[in-house]
Formats: structure tokens, sequence, C-alpha cells
């Protein structure tokens, strides 16, 4: 079964970037589109990142995402943290007819 | 604008039954595949039931069999029928629609989120 795993938890300062990585379990991340998410507390999720590197509109630009094949990774990167940014996020993607979710990332900005 | 609004949540005894409802406006449902998401306290996100365009069906192993999605043209509103639920079916069920009514596979992610409907199943 397709896994996707993300780190618990990340920290970093206002101002600063940080990274949060999604690694598949199959070697095919790079196969199928790759969405982010985040959810603050008592919160429904909302798109950040679509189709690997996109950003829906209101979402600002301090916001992307990239796929690297060769590590079998996507990363969601946030510039200018903000503490608003501080939340989970979560990272998906597609395995045969179902969505799967990896467990998320606490990210804390301190 | 797309708006999703489940109702239909609460607590509900182990083996009993509950049905979510997802009123959606701002689109044609039935033109959309429509999907059901849910996410036990403190964590994460799971994927349960997905119905596309054609009306096909499909379900995740952990709810194949006792629950059960549908749509109604007419009120616009998507559903999900728990029966025989379990302590471990408790927590907030999204409605969740994807980004474009030609998507398919994997072009078809989660876009769209309504703001969730809890379910507690006491044991």
């Amino acid at each position: 079964k397709f896994m996707l795993t993300q780190p618990h938890s990340v920290s970093e300062s206002p101002g600063k970037t940080v990274t949060i990585s999604c690694t598949g379990s199959d070697g095919s991340i790079a196969r199928h589109f790759v969405q982010w998410y985040q959810q603050r507390p008592g919160s429904a999720p909302t798109t950040v990142i679509f189709a690997d590197y996109q950003r829906p509109s209101g979402v600002p630009d301090r916001f992307s995402g990239s796929i690297d094949g060769s590590s079998n990774s996507a990363s969601l990167t946030i510039s200018g943290l903000q503490t608003e940014d501080e939340a989970d996020y979560y990272c998906q993607s597609y395995d045969t007819i179902s969505w799967v979710f990896g467990g998320g990332t606490k990210l804390t900005v301190l | 604008e797309v708006q999703l609004v489940e109702s239909g949540g609460g607590l509900v005894q182990s083996g009993g039954s509950l049905r979510l409802s997802c009123a959606a406006s701002g689109f044609t449902l039935t033109a959309y595949s429509m999907n059901w998401v849910r996410q036990a306290p403190g964590k994460g996100l799971e994927w349960v039931s997905s119905i596309i365009i054609s009306g096909s069906t499909y379900y995740a192993d952990s709810v194949r069999g006792r629950f059960t999605i549908s749509r109604d043209t007419a009120k616009n509103s998507l559903y999900l029928q728990m029966n025989s639920l379990r302590a471990e079916d408790t927590g907030v069920y999204y409605c969740v629609r994807g980004p474009r009514s030609d998507c398919s596979g994997h072009d078809c992610y989660p876009y769209y989120w309504g703001q969730g409907s809890l379910v507690t199943v006491s044991s």
C-alpha cells in the first residue's frame, strides 16, 4: 500500500524559511500530483498547493511546492514565516482509486 | 462561490447508524466527483469514500460494506449512510470536491473542503 511520510513537527522563527518534506513509499511520487493542505486548530483543511507547485488564488507566494524525483519526495517551502502560518500541514497524493495523505507536520513559529 | 455544508453528525452508540449530508452550492454536484474524508480526534486525514460523475462508488477498506455514499440531484446534496458504527469511526467528516468537473484519476485531488461534521461513536 502506497504511503506518504512527513516529519511529525518542525519549528522556525518568524521571518525565516522552513521546508516540510513528504516522502513516498514506492519510488513513484513524481507519477501523480502532490497537494498540500493547511489546517489551523479547530478548522477545516484549506488548499495551499495543488498539482505539485501551483497556488490557489489568495494563497501568498511565500508558499511554494516542489518535487524531487531522485529522492522520491515532495516539499512545501514557506518563506518569510509569520505567526499565522502556525498550523498542521498535510501532503496528499493518489493511489489507484483512493487519496493518500501524509501523517501531517505541526509547524510551530516561535 | 463553491460552498459545502455538512450536517447530520452527532453521538451514536456502537453498532448504530447515522446519515451525513453535504449541501452543495455554487455548482452542480452531479457534474463533479465528490468525496468524504475523515479525521479522528488528534489524528491525520483519511479518505473514506468517493462517487464519480458516472455514479460509480469507491470505499476505503475500513468502511466498505458498512458505509454507502450517494447523491441527490434535486437537492444538490451528497450523503454518507454509516451503519454498524464502531468507536474507531469517531471523528470529523469532511465533504470534499475536486478542482474541476473534467478531472479524473490523480488530476482529481481534494480542493474544496466543507467545515466538517463531528461523529462520536460511544462504546
